[in-house]
């Protein structure tokens, strides 16, 4: 089945500072989703993004189909940033099932 | 706007005895829905995933089984807990067609 790596697995960042997070895909995918989860385990949904480039206020995310991998861009980091950020994206071969492969996470850590 | 509930939040129920869990939609017709689990400090696995009533499809051997009785409602299901069906299971819609998919707050169940 499909692979998602994500790096980095753990980061420590001080408050204020920008981070770059990878998704790496082993083979195709469609519905690209990035997420949060909080310390509660609720998922918070960040970005659909299935290729392309897209902001919301100091988030971003740019995802390269075509070569298997997006980045979410972390600025200017709080430390309510803090939690497991993972990627999860439908391998193409599933057709309109919307089944999810997730990454195993990058956890953050944004220390004041 | 469209939510999903789960019940119970938390469960903790000894080996052997049997499970129900319940996921509901609102503000939706006719979504896609999927069952994940989280283990500790690990990604979510998709476990099933329904694309209408009565439409059940699973992802992987296990001593856990879905129904969905309803449009809107998607039960998990075991006769006889194991161990190692301890974790954090959260439950998932989208529209048909497999586009974002919006998860629930989740269950956090305990074997022992």
């Amino acid at each position: 089945g499909i692979q998602v790596e994500q790096s980095p697995p753990d980061l420590i960042l001080q408050e204020g500072a920008n981070s770059t997070l990878r998704c790496n895909f082993s083979d195709s995918v469609n519905n690209l989703q990035w997420f949060h989860q909080n310390p509660w385990g609720q998922l918070i949904n960040l970005f659909y993004i299935p290729s392309g480039t897209k902001q919301n206020g100091r988030l971003s995310a740019t995802t390269v189909a075509t070569e298997r991998y997006s980045l979410l861009y972390i600025s200017s980091s709080q430390t309510t940033d803090s939690g497991v950020y993972f990627c999860a994206g439908t391998p193409s071969y599933s057709g309109n099932t919307g089944k999810l492969i997730f990454g195993q996470g990058t956890t953050l850590q944004v220390k004041p | 706007s469209q939510t999903i509930h789960q019940w119970p939040a938390t469960l903790v129920q000894p080996v052997g005895s049997p499970l129900s869990l319940e996921c509901t939609v609102e503000g939706t017709s006719n979504p896609n829905l999927y069952w994940y689990r989280q283990a500790a400090g690990r990604g979510l696995q998709l476990l099933f995933y329904s694309v209408g009533i009565g439409q059940i499809s699973s992802e992987v051997p296990q001593n856990l089984s879905a129904s969905r009785p309803q449009d809107r409602q998607f039960i998990l299901s075991s006769k006889k807990l194991l161990l190692s069906d301890s974790g954090f299971y959260l439950c998932a819609w989208s529209t048909q067609g497999g586009n974002e998919q919006f998860f629930g707050p989740g269950t956090r169940l305990t074997v022992l």
